[in-house]
Parts: structure tokens; sequence; C-alpha cells
């Protein structure tokens, strides 16, 4: 199965802060890589498919990029709502998987 | 608007087998693929398999022995079995429906709320 490595594992920031969270595969995914928020207790929502398609509904201080094994999850200047935890995925074969997460704790 | 519901035990033994439904509305189970993913408690999201509206299912290689996704077209439903289970299985069970983005892009767009599955004697 391809391996999805997110880094950091966790940051703190300050509202209006902009962040930088990033997705790497094992191996190459093309743009196959969607983005998904979890808060607390509460299913994901996708933010961002193939690569850097904002889903509708999703503000756009959020943004993707990237393609074949290293990607980008920004977003321009942080929210309180925005305090989470994001998980990439990868479809790029049958098998998919997603990265460990990326708690977005405040500062 | 598609809605999930997951329903099943709660508790189940370890050796024995999880099963779990998930109850479709707002939309047809014969429109759309399906997916189940999995949350240990403290831990990341793991993706567990998916089903195609025909009946079609690829699973995670390491859970593939063990995994059958399956569909009730009377019910518009959809169901996870795992067999032999562990505490290592115990965990949040998420369904949800997969849409296509386009060429290919798949990414799971509604979900349930979640169940809690508890692998214990």
């Amino acid at each position: 199965d391809i391996q999805m490595t997110q880094s950091p594992s966790s940051l703190s920031a300050s509202v209006g802060d902009g962040v930088t969270i990033t997705c790497r595969a094992s191996q190459n995914i093309a743009n196959y890589l969607n983005w998904y928020q979890q808060k607390p207790g509460k299913a994901p929502k996708v933010l961002i498919c193939g690569a850097s398609s904002l889903q509708n509904g999703v503000p756009t201080r959020f943004s993707g990029s990237g393609s074949g094994t290293d990607f980008t999850l920004t977003i321009s200047s942080l929210q309180p709502e925005d305090f989470a935890t994001y998980f990439c995925q990868q479809t790029f074969t049958p098998s998919w998987t997603f990265g460990q997460g990326t708690k977005v704790e405040i500062k | 608007q598609v809605q999930l519901q997951e329903s099943g035990p709660g508790l189940v033994k370890p050796s024995e087998t999880l099963a779990l439904t998930c109850s479709v509305s707002g939309g047809s189970i014969r429109s759309y693929y399906w997916g189940w993913i999995r949350q240990p408690p403290g831990k990341g999201l793991e993706w567990i398999g998916n089903i195609d509206s025909i009946g079609k299912s690829d699973y995670k290689s390491s859970l593939k022995s063990r995994v059958t996704i399956s569909l009730d077209t009377s019910k518009n439903q959809f169901s996870l079995k795992l067999n032999s289970v562990t505490a290592a299985d115990t965990a949040v069970y998420y369904c949800a429906k997969i849409s296509d983005g386009g060429y290919r892009h798949y990414y799971m767009d509604v979900w349930g709320k979640g169940t809690k599955v508890t692998v214990s004697s």
C-alpha cells in the first residue's frame, strides 16, 4: 500500500496566522489527493479533492497544491473554526490510504 | 441530500464477527460508490474498503482476509463484516458516500456520524 506521511504531526498557531501542512506519498500518485478536516467527536469533512479543487462551501482561505509525491494544504489566515485535525488521503490505487493527521491547535 | 446512518452492536467479543449496516436516505444506493473507514481511539483515520454501485469491492490489504462489504439494494443499505476481531479492531466506524470529482478523482463527501465498536470479552 502507498504510505502517506504528513508533517508536522501537530502545530500551534494564532488566529490570523498562515499555516502550511505537507503530505508526502511513498510513490507517485499524480494528483489523486484529497484533504479532510475533522473536529473532535465529529466525522471528517472533505475540503479539497484532486489536490487543488476546493469543495463547494469551503472558504477560499483553504488551498491545496502539489502533484506526484509532494502536496501542501495552506490556510491563509487561520480562523477560530479552523482549529481541527487535517488528513490527506490518496485515491490513486484501488487501496486507499490516509495520512496520520496534523492537529492544528491554538497558540 | 444523501444522509447516512451506521448501526450495529457496540460491543463484540474477541474472535467473533463485527457486523455493521449503513442506511442510506435521500438517494439510491445504486447511484454512487460507498466506503467504510474506522478510527481507533485517539488515532487517525484508516480506510477499510469501498464498494461500487454494482457490488465490486476493494479492501485494505492488511484487512482483506477478514473483511466483506456488500450492498442490499432492497433496503438501500450497505454493510461491513469483519471476522475474527481482536482488541485492535476497537474503533469508531464511519460509512461514507463516494463522489467522482472528474477523471476518477474520488473523494468521500458525505459521512455518517460514526458508531463506536468495542472488542472485549
